[in-house]
């Protein structure tokens, strides 16, 4: 059975540092992984998605990479602004979408 | 924009007292999706629709139906809300070309309180 884990559940940082964002699963059988951003209380906005096949996937700051061998995808996000600030999920693509919890970031001015 | 709308925004019910949320979508998509999400938990798949072909989590509670009368719209009714329903319910679409290019789009949600 599939198993995703989202480490830390929270992270706060200082504006304009580099950071990264990790999401672990348990079985390599995926045909995609996507990386959401959810605000407080909010629905879910798809910020990137990576194929099986592929290595990464970028979108203005953000980069997603996906090692499935490690069982690993990390969410780059450079020079991090206040406006980051908001909770990350990932989601694996096999038969259905399997959720880690999220990690809540927050970008501290 | 093409997008997906859920009404309301904030719903109010009372222990026990049906309810019934809306799911619209302007991406013409045939698979739609309802999602339960407690605070601070990853969303939980409760059903889908491919077209017409209704499916069910095996682990979805009987108290919880869904209808899609069209490609545009689709409801999730709560029968008798419980305490432990309160929650964010998102809808979402994909195209469902494929499990491998299949985009989930969500809707903003609709925040369940039970009172």
């Amino acid at each position: 059975k599939q198993e995703v884990t989202q480490i830390p559940a929270a992270l706060s940082v200082p504006e304009g540092e580099n950071l990264v964002l990790n999401c672990s699963f348990t079985d390599s059988a995926i045909y995609n992984l996507q990386w959401f951003r959810q605000d407080p209380g909010k629905g879910l906005t798809s910020l990137l998605l990576i194929q099986s096949s592929q290595r990464e996937q970028t979108s203005g700051r953000l980069n997603a990479s996906l090692d499935k061998s490690s069982g690993r995808s990390t969410l780059y996000i450079a020079a991090s602004q206040p406006g980051d600030s908001a909770t990350y999920l990932c989601a694996l693509k096999g038969y259905q979408l399997i959720w880690g919890a999220g990690t809540k970031l927050i970008i501290k001015p | 924009d093409a997008m997906v709308i859920q009404n309301p925004r904030y719903q109010v019910t009372q222990f026990g007292k049906p309810v019934t949320l809306s799911c619209s979508q302007t991406l013409n998509h045939n698979v739609m999706y309802w999602y339960q999400q407690k605070s601070s938990q990853a969303p939980k798949l409760l059903f889908h629709y491919y077209d017409k072909d209704f499916n069910n989590e095996a682990d979805t509670p009987d108290n919880f139906q869904s209808r899609r009368p069209n490609t545009s719209f689709c409801f999730l009714d709560i029968r008798s809300p419980g305490l432990g329903d309160a929650a964010m319910y998102l809808c979402a679409t994909s195209r469902g070309g494929g499990p491998n290019t299949d985009t989930q789009y969500f809707g903003p949600g609709t925040r369940l309180t039970v009172l």
